[in-house]
């Protein structure tokens, strides 16, 4: 069975630090994976999203980047964090039988 | 562009049905999902609807009419359980899929 993975669970970081999340699945080859940013009380927020290694499309311009090294690796970076990227971060990657979107458990970010 | 609407909340009773409607605006989708989210917890998928019609899995069905730019879920025999948040979410395509801002369901015994 597919298994996502999402670390870490939860991350407090100072406003200009760096970040790195990670996000790997398992079970499943040549996913389309996805980033995802909710935060408090609203809906999910598409950042990224990638169809292949080395394959990203940004659907938001702002100070984050997304990488895909392997397969099934998803990562997330910032090289300056800034106090509005707070945020519940989800990783997610698509089944091929209809349009469900499989979360991981998500990193819970808050940039002090 | 594309966007989506659903109630911000919606309170019912345990044992009771309740529905949950989404509308949308768009030049062209695939179709129409629901997830349901816990509090703290990752988004679950409910249902898809591709086509007109009523889809039924357990005690939750989705409709989707596409002339009305218009779908909903519908809850039944309410339990407590059932209190979370709900999304209705377009696949648009292009590998895409833009979410609603959710519906917040409390079931109250």
């Amino acid at each position: 069975s597919q298994t996502i993975h999402q670390w870490p669970a939860t991350l407090v970081q100072p406003v200009g630090s760096p970040l790195s999340l990670e996000c790997t699945v398992e079970g499943t080859s040549n996913p389309n994976l996805y980033w995802y940013r909710q935060a408090a009380g609203r809906g999910l927020q598409l950042l990224f999203y990638s169809v292949g290694i080395g394959q990203i499309s940004s659907e938001v311009p702002q100070n984050l980047s997304a990488s895909r090294p392997q397969d099934r690796q998803f990562i997330l970076s910032s090289k300056k964090l800034l106090l509005s990227d707070s945020g519940f971060y989800l990783c997610a990657w698509v089944g091929t039988e209809v349009d469900e979107q499989f979360f991981g458990p998500g990193t819970r970010l808050t940039v002090l | 562009g594309q966007s989506l609407e659903q109630p911000s909340e919606v309170t019912a009773v345990e044992g009771a049905i309740v529905q949950i409607n989404c509308t949308y605006q768009t030049s062209g989708f695939y179709g129409l999902s629901w997830y349901q989210q816990h509090d703290g917890g990752a988004p679950t998928f409910l249902s898809y609807n591709a086509l007109d019609g009523l889809e039924e899995t357990g005690r939750f069905s989705s409709f989707l009419s596409r002339s009305d730019s218009y779908g909903y879920l519908l809850l039944q025999e309410l339990q407590m359980k059932d209190s979370a948040s709900y999304f209705c979410a377009l696949n648009t395509g292009g590998f895409k899929t833009i979410f609603g801002a959710g519906t917040r369901l409390f079931v109250k015994a």
